[in-house]
């Protein structure tokens, strides 16, 4: 079955930097590619998300590349603000069907001022 | 209503004890998931309803879990006779058909 590492597990950043997440898996046949935020005390929100016929995709802030070759894709949050701390989950799964989702262990993000 | 509303979000039972969790979910919404998440890991898979149709309960980890959506629309998961291992948050989340899940906040569940 699908296999998903996410690393690394905190990420500590100075407000106005960069912030990258990454993640891992292991079924080539995965072609959805979510990341949810979870804040504290609320259930995960999505955020971002890609198809596996796309390498890239931006909104604002944030953005998602995928390499389908090497399976893995990443997070990229620029400019980072004290919202953006929470815990960030990628997940990977078939696109038609979401509860078929498997999530990684999940990033605690913290922002410094 | 506006989201996925879920109840108590908050309960501690004794060992052995029974519980239910309830989640409404968005209005219109037919499909309803069940998620259990332990401290510091992502969520995972319970079970699934499309309307009143239990399609998939592969994930509930034994049988003293148990959950229906009678009407399609709130559902209950019972948790019977606790156990400690079954302390998590559970996540009930809602989606339209080839839409994003939407959550809820959780119902946290702490076994003594």
């Amino acid at each position: 079955g699908e296999n998903v590492e996410q690393h690394p597990s905190t990420l500590s950043v100075q407000e106005g930097d960069s912030a990258v997440i990454k993640c891992t898996y292991s079924d080539s046949a995965s072609n959805y590619f979510p990341w949810y935020k979870q804040e504290l005390g609320k259930g995960p929100q999505l955020i971002i998300d890609i198809r596996s016929n796309v390498g890239e995709k931006k909104d604002q802030r944030i953005a998602v590349t995928l390499n389908k070759t090497a399976k893995h894709f990443s997070l990229h949050i620029t400019e980072t603000q004290p919202e953006d701390s929470a815990v960030y989950f990628c997940a990977v799964g078939p696109w038609d069907s979401n509860y078929q989702l498997i999530w990684g262990a999940g990033t605690k993000l913290i922002i410094k001022p | 209503g506006a989201g996925v509303s879920q109840s108590p979000r908050y309960k501690v039972a004794k060992r052995g004890q029974d519980v239910a969790l309830r989640c409404d979910p968005i209005s219109g919404h037919v499909s309803l998931f069940w998620y259990q998440q332990a401290l510091g890991q992502g969520p995972e898979f319970l079970t699934y309803f499309q309307n009143e149709a239990q399609l998939d309960k592969s994930g509930l980890p034994s049988d003293r879990f148990f959950a229906e959506r009678p009407e399609g629309s709130v559902s209950t998961l019972k948790i019977q006779r606790t156990q400690q291992e079954d302390s998590a948050v559970y996540l009930c989340a809602s989606r339209e058909q080839g839409s994003e899940l939407f959550f809820g906040e959780g119902s946290r569940l702490t076994v003594l």
